[in-house]
């Protein structure tokens, strides 16, 4: 079955202390994965889409990675506005359509000044 | 150019009514996306449409949900006979074609009392 794990479910860190983000997918047939950023009472923000292992995509400080089994989303020096739930989603394998995303339950995340 | 643009933002109903939920995709999108988030859960796809067609609806319950996304207008997703466990967020999302990122919109709460 695919689905699609995001580890850990909440952190905390101090501005400016970097960390990562886990996401471990099952999917027969990855055809992308994506991060996006959700803010409490809004809907999720796209930040990056990979396709293939060894890819690597970088927004301001973010910085996403793909293996063939997990992604990885790097937070660098982050600031509190960086506080939000971060969600990983792949394509569905080759049952689904492309527009079907199986999302994880999403990491929260918490930046203190 | 405006965002995916939902209505209402909230949603009341009594068990046993009907609720319509709106969506009107990016200017340019052709494809449209619905998602529900239970409290807890992950983003669940429900149903991807293209302009008057329905292209993958595995993640709509059989019964009393249904969606359209006609010629002219808004895509409309529609519940009938509303019960407590329909309580959630609905998310609805576009984009210009089936293989980038999604630009989804603000969400619409509906609270089945």
């Amino acid at each position: 079955e695919d689905q699609v794990t995001q580890s850990p479910e909440a952190l905390r860190l101090q501005e400016g202390e970097s960390s990562s983000l886990n996401c471990s997918y099952t999917v027969s047939g990855l055809r992308g994965l994506f991060w996006y950023r959700q803010d409490p009472g809004k809907g999720p923000e796209f930040l990056f889409t990979l396709y293939s292992a060894g890819e690597e995509k970088e927004k301001e400080r973010l910085k996403a990675t793909l293996t063939k089994k997990e992604s990885f989303l790097h937070i660098t020096a982050p600031k509190p506005e960086d506080s939000a739930t971060y969600l990983c989603a792949v394509h569905h394998g080759y049952g689904g359509s492309q527009g079907n995303l199986i999302f994880g339950k999403g990491t929260k995340l918490s930046v203190k000044p | 150019n405006a965002g995916v643009m939902q209505n209402p933002r909230h949603l009341v109903r009594r068990r046993g009514q009907e609720a319509r939920l709106r969506c009107s995709p990016m200017k340019g999108h052709s494809h449209v996306y619905w998602y529900r988030q239970l409290p807890e859960e992950g983003l669940k796809f429900m149903v991807y449409l293209q302009k008057e067609n329905i292209i993958d609806e595995s993640g709509m319950p059989k019964e009393r949900f249904s969606a359209e996304f006609p010629k002219e207008g808004p895509s409309i997703l529609r519940i009938q006979q509303v019960v407590r466990g329909d309580s959630a967020a609905y998310f609805c999302a576009s984009s210009p074609d089936a293989t980038v990122g999604y630009t989804f919109g603000s969400g619409t709460r509906l609270t089945v009392v």
